[in-house]
């Protein structure tokens, strides 16, 4: 068990939807990162917040959106759902990157795997 | 373009032996190299890093080698159990706001008995 939580863990859902996958990061974790994994893309950075900042942006949709709020939970918002969306989404947290002095190692949820039909 | 490429999609190996790994990139602006081993239907488990200024990272069975000249990095499995066999995922990461992992495709390992 990472200590990161992720819910639902399954979402089906109908095109033009719109759906919110949640995150809670580990205890003291201050960073959340947003990964999407589809069949042909592997495992692709989608966001990152920093205590509830946004830091990093990789090739998020404009169709989607994040946040993370005080308590440092994170939301991830998918709107006007395709059919090419369906993937799992993971969430990982880790401490400051820039204090740790670690080998910036992220933790993983277990993942929201998302069915658009 | 892929920065991180595992060019073999699967390894075959027996119970006892070494399992090797291999990893290339080509951002030679990354900072820290990790592996993480993944079965199906659960997230990514860290397994074990190595950041660019050393060449070498041991973890009980697991030792990871950087050659940062060739761009290249390898994960050695030594001995390889039954329960290793898994999908593994090399990454790479730089520091701060260039934290985000990028990762290659994985390669799933079949440790037989």
């Amino acid at each position: 068990d990472s200590g990161v939580t992720q819910t639902p863990k399954h979402l089906i859902t109908a095109t033009g939807q719109r759906v919110t996958l949640r995150c809670s990061p580990r205890s003291g974790d201050l960073s959340v990162y947003w990964y999407q994994q589809s069949l042909d893309q592997g495992l692709q950075f989608l966001i990152q917040y920093y205590n509830g900042e946004e830091r990093a942006k990789g090739n998020i949709l404009e169709r989607f959106s994040a946040q993370q709020f005080p308590d440092l939970h994170s939301e991830l918002n998918l709107s006007s759902l395709e059919l090419g969306d369906s993937a799992l989404y993971f969430c990982a947290s880790s401490p400051n990157p820039q204090t740790s002095g670690g080998d910036n190692e992220q933790f993983f949820g277990p993942g929201t795997r998302l069915t658009v039909l | 373009d892929q920065q991180v490429k595992q060019n073999s999609p699967s390894l075959s190996v027996q119970e006892g032996r070494i399992s090797i790994l291999n990893c290339d990139y080509t951002n030679s602006m990354f900072d820290y190299f990790l592996w993480y081993k993944k079965y199906p239907a659960e997230g990514p488990t860290f397994l074990i890093s190595i950041s660019s200024i050393k060449d070498k990272n041991e973890d009980g069975r697991f030792t990871v080698f950087l050659n940062k000249s060739a761009k290249h990095l390898s994960l050695h499995i030594v001995p390889s159990q039954p329960g290793d066999s898994a999908v593994y995922f090399c990454a790479a990461s730089g520091r701060g706001a260039n934290s985000k992992l990028t990762f290659g495709k994985g390669i799933t390992l079949s440790v037989r008995p």
